[in-house]
């Protein structure tokens, strides 16, 4: 089955650049999420990268695809305190025609910004 | 974007009893919803997909009797843990795409389900 990894924790310092990497094994993956997770919420969807791409940029996060090796990463520059929390990867293959899109997320990455 | 609300926020039921948990899309019709479970330090595991005017579909594993799911209208879906155990307790969450082929789904804020 498809499966997704990521480290489980990341320490960066105020002001500096956060990345935080994925691998998924499912060739099929079409698209590939960050989510956002504070603590006691929900998701947040911070951004997506359809296969066909290698970069993605939104303000200040950065989406980088290896599809070759099967490799995520979401770089945040600028740090704060705010961006503190879990982040999710998670992928989804084509959409099938027979149901809607079934996310399968990694284990989350803790993030925590030093001040 | 979307707003999926939950509601309540969190339960805290005793043993044996059945709690109900609402999913709600408050501006866009939903005629799909997923469940989530989350454990703590752990990923969102998908229990089922709830389809309006149908029946669930339930992942390998979750019990479909022990997870009532009814998918009633458009806009809500509802999860009851029935006859709920300790070892139900989680974090669960639902989420819902605009449309059944829009990659995108919204998630709902979470429900805390303690069962003493």
């Amino acid at each position: 089955g498809e499966d997704v990894e990521q480290s489980l924790f990341l320490s960066v310092r105020e002001g500096d650049s956060s990345v935080i990497n994925c691998t998924y094994t499912d060739s099929s993956s079409t698209y590939l999420y960050w989510y956002k997770q504070e603590p006691g919420a929900g998701l947040q969807l911070l951004t997506y990268i359809f296969s066909n791409m290698d970069m993605k940029q939104d303000q200040r996060l950065t989406v980088l695809l290896n599809k070759k090796d099967k490799h995520l990463s979401l770089r945040i520059a600028d740090t704060q305190t705010g961006d503190s929390a879990i982040y999710f990867c998670a992928e989804s293959p084509a959409y099938s025609g027979a149901g809607s899109y079934q996310l399968t997320f990694g284990k989350g990455t803790k993030l925590s910004v030093i001040p | 974007g979307a707003v999926v609300s939950q509601h309540p926020s969190w339960v805290i039921c005793k043993s044996g009893t059945s709690v109900k948990i609402e999913c709600r899309s408050l501006d866009f019709q939903a005629t799909t919803m997923f469940w989530y479970r989350q454990f703590p330090k752990q990923s969102l595991m998908l229990m089922a997909t709830s389809n309006e005017g149908s029946k669930a579909t339930y992942e390998q594993g979750v019990e479909k009797d022990k997870f009532l799911i009814n998918h009633a209208s458009l806009t809500l879906s509802t999860l009851t843990v029935t006859s709920a155990h300790p070892e139900d307790s989680s974090f669960y969450i639902c989420s819902a795409p605009l449309a059944r082929s829009y990659n995108e789904q919204f998630f709902g804020p979470g429900t805390r389900l303690t069962v003493l």
